[in-house]
Formats: C-alpha cells, sequence, structure tokens
C-alpha cells in the first residue's frame, strides 16, 4: 500500500520568511496529493492540491511541485504570517481511493 | 460545497459501554465514506472504508467486531466503537469523496473513555 513520509515534524520561522515542507510517496499510481491546515481539535482544512498530470499549482502565498520521477511533493508558503502557524499534513491518493497522510509537520511562524 | 456532518462532536463514556459516531452527507451522495482516527500531535490515520451496501473493508490491525461500521444509505455512514476502554480515547473523523473528486471532511468527535 501507498506510504507517505513528510519532513520536517516542526519548522519554526521568521514572520515574513519563506517555508518548504517535502513529501514523498511510495505508490506510482498515486495521483492526487493534497495539503492540509489543522487547527487543534478542528477537521483538516485543504489549501492546496495537484494532480499527477501537473507538475506545480500556486494560490497566492502557497505553491505545490510534484515530481512523479522522483515521487515526492512540496508545499511552499511564501512572506509566512503568525496566522500560518498549525499542523500541515500532506496526502497521497488513487483516484477515489483512501486518502494516506504524512505524518505532519508543526509550522510555527515567530513574530 | 459538500459538507459532511459528524456527531457528536464530544463524547464522554464509561469503559464498557459503545459509543455511535454518525456522518452524513448533506447535499451530496457518499457511497464511500473514509474513517480516521488521530491521536494527539500524530497524523490521521485511515481505520476503515465504508461503501454504501456493502461490508467495510479494514485497515491491518484494526478490530472490526471492536469498531463497526454501516453505511446503510448514500449519504449516512456510522461507526460503533463497542465496548470501549480508555486506550479508545481519541479524536475521530470521517471523510468522504465529493463529486469534485476531493475529499470532505466531517467535523470530527472526541471520545474520552473513562
Amino acid at each position: 500500500g501507498e506510504n507517505v513520509e513528510q519532513h520536517p515534524s516542526t519548522l519554526s520561522v521568521q514572520e515574513g520568511d519563506s517555508a518548504v515542507i517535502k513529501c514523498t510517496y511510495s505508490d506510482s499510481a498515486s495521483n492526487y496529493f493534497p495539503w492540509y491546515k489543522q487547527e487543534l481539535g478542528k477537521r483538516p482544512q485543504l489549501i492546496i492540491d495537484i494532480r499527477s498530470n501537473v507538475g506545480e499549482k500556486k494560490d497566492q502565498r502557497i505553491a505545490v511541485t510534484l515530481n512523479k520521477t522522483a515521487k515526492h511533493f512540496s508545499l511552499h508558503i511564501t512572506e509566512t504570517q503568525p496566522e500560518d502557524s498549525a499542523v500541515y499534513f500532506c496526502a497521497a491518493s488513487t483516484e477515489g481511493n483512501k486518502l494516506v497522510f504524512g505524518a505532519g509537520t508543526i509550522l510555527r511562524v515567530k513574530s | 460545497g459538500a459538507v459532511v456532518s459528524q456527531h457528536p462532536s464530544r463524547v464522554i463514556c464509561k469503559s464498557g459501554t459503545s459509543v455511535k459516531i454518525e456522518c452524513r452527507s448533506l447535499d451530496f451522495q457518499a457511497t464511500t465514506m473514509f474513517w480516521y482516527r488521530q491521536f494527539p500531535k500524530k497524523s490521521l490515520m485511515l481505520m476503515a472504508t465504508s461503501n454504501e451496501g456493502s461490508k467495510a473493508t479494514y485497515e491491518q490491525g484494526v478490530e472490526k467486531d471492536k469498531f463497526l461500521i454501516n453505511h446503510a444509505s448514500l449519504t449516512l455512514s456510522t461507526l460503533t466503537v463497542t465496548s470501549a476502554h480508555p486506550e479508545d480515547s481519541s479524536f475521530y473523523i470521517c471523510s468522504a469523496r465529493t463529486a469534485a473528486n476531493g475529499y470532505t471532511f466531517g467535523s470530527g468527535t472526541r471520545l474520552t473513555v473513562v
């Protein structure tokens, strides 16, 4: 089955700096890669996703890149703000199938 | 957008009792519902996949007799934690695939077994 690894487990950045979180996946059949932000006790919120027919996707300060050959994808947050502080999860799935999550990254943005 | 309503949001029960958690898709039909549990400061671990009208598929290591899943209609899936024990205390959350080929999550249930 699919295995998703996520690094780093914690990340501290200064406000205004960029943050990068990386994930690798094992199943070459996976074709959907979402990123979620989760606050304590709340449901995961989708912040951006990418499908395997695309190499990069951007939405304002957030971008995701995908390297299918290497089986890794990354989340990039630019101009970080204190409200970006949260736990971020990457995930991978084949279309319509179960979503497998990475271990999570605690992002702290220091003001 | 697609919404999954999950109830209860919090429940405290005594050891040995059973607890039922419901997830309803409000404006779409969810033929498949995924059930996760999440321990504090940990990731979401898939427990099982429920399919409307058929038996659920459980992940390795998940006791199907302890975590009963029923998906009797296209809009309702339930997870029953039977004979709950303190180690079953966790955050349980459901997720359904949407027509846009994304996933939508319920709001989660915080279960505390005392």
